[in-house]
């Protein structure tokens, strides 16, 4: 089971700012948080992760909370071209290996013009 | 090569053909895995395998059988499927389940869109 929750949807202006919460609040000390977007009809992107640190690319920004219980996804200029769904997921890191991604039902977000 | 490529990119079978799909990488990448999605539903795992053997294989019925004759390829054999079926396959792949690193993530390709009549 997801052990993530998100909202359903959320909707954002091209150009500003799209702030995507996530909420883990049983996350372990071995799990990471690793967010993925999936565009209509195309396979899941990677597009960032983070254990406790906040972590940025050129994609995105990470925030993830001090107690670890909630993060935060930033685009910091959404276009048009950002309308997906972004899924939230905890992915145990272990000494003996990764676990695989467990999808839950994710954030549709939608830039509007 | 940072690509994951699935073919056929659409299928339409009968309930007693037999077909496959494929899925290739050549990233190096010694986990694949086989993900099925639903309209407007997130994917769900199938199978996972790690060093060309199976590791994990989420109750899924035999009328899918999974196969990877090397590390860089992942077929998937459909045999007597339903209605229900149909679905988009997604094919990912990654470094590797055993000893992996915590920027290990998954690589998806475009998947295939399955349908059932």
């Amino acid at each position: 089971d997801a052990k993530t929750t998100q909202p359903t949807s959320m909707d954002c202006a091209e150009g500003r700012a799209a702030n995507l919460p996530c909420n883990h609040s049983t996350i372990s000390g071995n799990e990471y948080v690793y967010w993925y977007r999936q565009i209509h009809s195309q396979g899941p992107q990677y597009i960032i992760h983070g254990l406790k640190n906040n972590e940025t690319n050129e994609m995105a920004s990470l925030i993830i909370t001090e107690d670890r219980k909630s993060s935060t996804l930033i685009l910091p200029h959404a276009t048009l071209r950002d309308t997906a769904v972004y899924y939230c997921i905890v992915r145990a890191t272990l000494r003996v290996g990764n676990t695989p991604l467990v999808f839950g039902k994710g954030t549709r977000l939608s830039v509007i013009a | 090569d940072t690509e994951v490529t699935q073919t056929p990119k659409h299928l339409v079978m009968g309930m007693t053909n037999k077909k496959s799909l494929k899925c290739e990488q050549h990233m190096g990448h010694r986990a694949m895995y086989w993900y099925k999605q639903k309209a407007k539903k997130p994917p769900e795992l199938m199978f996972v395998y790690s060093y060309e053997k199976l590791s994990i294989n989420e109750s899924v019925p035999s009328r899918f059988s999974p196969e990877c004759p090397n590390s860089s390829l992942l077929n998937l054999h459909l045999h007597a499927l339903q209605p229900e079926d149909s679905a988009l396959y997604l094919c990912a792949s990654s470094q590797g389940l055993a000893g992996g690193q915590e920027s290990d993530g998954q690589f998806f390709g475009p998947g295939t869109r399955l349908t059932v009549l």
